[in-house]
């Protein structure tokens, strides 16, 4: 099975708070885990990735934490801004291989009130 | 560096028609990616391409679509004859595929900023 589920598909969280967006895969092979932001009218890019031989990834604000054994991994937005404000996807991929054939979670949407 | 370009970016055509959507990579870039945004399907890969070949076309919906990637600086996507059912937002992106870093085979993937088209 291939998929990605990502949730939830929607969250509101007031500025300096902590935004939480989860996502879990099926996929044992999959071994590239990144999250991508995007803003209205603009292609996803790429915020923060990490590899599964890791249990956490921290850069800046966002922070990955990777739970192999429960095939999870969530993003962590620290301090939360209004510019943060956007949809965030999660994917995965089989990295050995080539990671651009990324499986995307259905996407979050984060409104952060001032 | 201009990023990936995509062009155009909106294109509203009647159903039937043909529609060509155009796509210039990073340069140096080696892979070259072509997605569909839906509200229903979200994100799902079309055809991926590593040095202009066609690596995996499994994602591409039916025989109406088609790609090519002539040379390394460019691609299109054309669908003929293009159905309401194709409205979407298509992304390119291109990324380096090579040994990393991390032992492995990827660069990070950058995104166009993608052609909406509405097939009426």
């Amino acid at each position: 099975q291939q998929q990605v589920k990502q949730s939830p598909q929607s969250l509101i969280v007031q500025k300096g708070g902590i935004s939480i967006i989860n996502c879990a895969y099926e996929n044992t092979a999959f071994d590239y885990f990144p999250w991508y932001q995007q803003f209205p009218g603009k292609g996803p890019a790429l915020l923060i990735a990490i590899r599964p031989d890791v249990s956490e990834k921290k850069e800046g604000r966002f922070t990955i934490s990777f739970n192999k054994s429960a095939k999870q991994f969530s993003l962590h937005i620290m301090d939360s801004q209004p510019g943060d404000s956007a949809t965030y996807f999660c994917a995965a991929s089989k990295g050995s291989s080539n990671t651009g054939k990324l499986i995307f979670g259905q996407g979050t949407t984060l409104q952060v009130k001032p | 560096d201009a990023g990936v370009i995509q062009s155009p970016r909106h294109e509203v055509t009647e159903m039937g028609q043909e529609v060509t959507l155009r796509c210039k990579p990073i340069s140096g870039h080696n892979s070259l990616f072509w997605y569909r945004q839906t509200m229903m399907r979200g994100l799902e890969l079309l055809i991926y391409f590593n040095n202009n070949v066609p690596i995996d076309d499994s994602g591409m919906p039916e025989d109406r679509f088609s790609a090519k990637m002539p040379n390394a600086s460019f691609s299109t996507l054309k669908i003929q004859p293009s159905e309401p059912r194709d409205s979407a937002v298509y992304f390119c992106a291109s990324s380096f595929w090579g040994v990393g870093q991390l032992g492995g085979a990827f660069e990070k993937l950058f995104f166009g900023s993608g052609t909406q088209l509405s097939v009426l």
